[in-house]
């Protein structure tokens, strides 16, 4: 059982829109502990898209944005492609665990 | 080019113990904290550890705690893990991570992950 909760799937359309939620509580995101996202190609490493809530590392297509309120976040991504089919995860910081915590990830379906 | 190169990983028995090791280079190590993240077989990502700077500060998830050391070494440029009393359920990829930024490593983003060495915990 995952700290931060996200759905286990998504889908969408090539050119679509979807959004992946992470929700947390009052000891993690609800703190204002910072939210970053990351995505996962199968066998390799996970790759940072969004750190910060709403920040995008350098090479990062702004196709992915990220937004918080309150106890939750989200991960949006426009112009859905074949090759954001990944794995995808949230993360923040637990005050009550004291260590970061992640949620358990999305797999992303481009149909 | 910044590079993290884990080793260690293999085959070992429930209760026996094991050491990794994070080659670190293309950045100023010792004024980055390091953190040890794991994936089990089909799982989740799963923060397990994290070390400061100068190692004055370390922590730990509750699933590690008082099992895992991680320490490092600026001068070589490594990370490690301890690994005591090995559970099946440690079986995992463990990967090592850079923070984004100098400071605290377990709440900040990770901005640089190795490729993993696997630990398989199994009799």
């Amino acid at each position: 059982q995952s700290v931060l909760t996200q759905p286990p799937s998504v889908s969408g359309a090539p050119g679509q829109r979807v959004t992946i939620s992470c929700t947390g509580s009052s000891s993690n995101i609800g703190a204002g502990y910072y939210v970053h996202w990351y995505l996962q190609l199968p066998g390799t490493a996970p790759k940072l898209l969004i750190y910060g809530d709403t920040n995008r590392p350098s090479g990062v297509p702004d196709r992915f944005s990220g937004s918080k309120s309150g106890t939750s976040a989200s991960l949006a991504i426009t112009g859905l492609q074949a090759e954001d089919e990944a794995d995808y995860y949230c993360q923040s910081y637990d005050s009550s665990l004291s260590g970061s915590v992640f949620g358990g990830g999305t797999k992303l379906t481009v149909l | 080019e910044v590079q993290l190169v884990e080793s260690g990983g293999g085959l070992v028995q429930p209760g026996r113990s094991l050491r990794l090791s994070c080659a670190a280079s293309g950045f100023p190590f010792d004024d980055f904290g390091m953190s040890w993240v794991r994936q089990r077989p089909r799982k989740g990502l799963e923060w397990v550890a994290g070390i400061i700077w100068d190692s004055g500060d370390k922590a730990y998830a509750d699933s590690v705690k008082g099992r895992f050391t991680i320490s490092r070494d600026n001068a070589k440029k490594f990370v490690y893990l301890q690994m005591n009393s090995l559970r099946v359920e440690d079986t995992a990829l463990y990967y090592c991570a850079k923070p984004l930024s100098p400071g605290s490593p377990w709440d900040d983003s990770f901005s640089t992950w190795g490729q993993g060495t696997m630990v398989t915990v199994s009799s």
